[in-house]
């Protein structure tokens, strides 16, 4: 691995079900996010986490939850998708909380 | 509330300079992130800055000036390459990143 994965690429969904989308990284950065991107709203923050073992709240963190249990990994928790969640998702993460952040390549969600 | 504006879209031409600008209004400030965001990809990072002035880097400059709550980002010698989402981000009081909409470069031969 390096840098920074996610899984899946791409996913469609029934309204309704439950998914993990899964984000690692391996460069040992403290600090974890997961973003989701709309047209035209740029990135909103769902969840973070500034260390291994604390999660925060972002802007829109509604409907979803995040764990961190250990450096590397962050998956982010849909319990029961509704259509509104469609969108790209975006995992980063960051060496410090104010740092430059990198970003994995996305996921795909349509939830039907 | 927190508002980051940028132009939604601009168009160019190859060779050219264009400045993308981008104005803040933010709960505090701890610096402002550049970004670049090609097409169905993620964002990656172009520039930083925290003090006001501006910070050179090839063929990409980023201004900034806090007392305005304004920042630009240069692109000179514009390739095809180019075309993109740029995307301005503040960290505000509480070190997260509040992000502009990003602005659509079209980079015309």
């Amino acid at each position: 691995i390096a840098g920074i994965t996610q899984a899946p690429t791409s996913q469609i969904l029934a309204a309704g079900r439950r998914m993990t989308l899964r984000c690692t990284q391996d460069m040992r950065h403290n600090a974890m996010y997961w973003y989701r991107q709309d047209l035209g709203l740029g990135l909103r923050l769902i969840h973070y986490s500034n260390t291994a073992g604390t999660t925060g709240k972002g802007e829109v963190p509604d409907g979803y939850s995040v764990s961190r249990a250990n450096t590397d990994d962050f998956p982010l928790t849909l319990a029961s998708a509704v259509p509104s969640q469609t969108s790209v998702y975006f995992c980063a993460s960051s060496p410090g909380p104010q740092e430059t952040q990198y970003f994995g390549p996305g996921t795909r969600l349509l939830v039907l | 509330g927190q508002n980051i504006d940028q132009p939604t879209e601009m168009t160019a031409t190859e060779g050219a300079i264009v400045q993308i600008n981008c104005t803040y209004q933010t709960s505090g400030f701890n610096g402002l992130f550049w970004y670049q965001q090609h097409a169905g990809e993620a964002p990656t990072f172009l520039s930083y800055n925290v003090l006001d002035g501006l910070e050179e880097k090839g063929r990409f400059s980023s201004f900034l000036s806090r007392s305005k709550g304004y920042s630009y980002l240069l692109l000179k010698e514009l390739q095809m390459k180019d075309s993109a989402s740029y995307l301005c981000a503040v960290v505000d009081s509480n070190y997260q990143l509040i992000w502009g909409a990003g602005t659509k470069l079209i980079i015309k031969p």
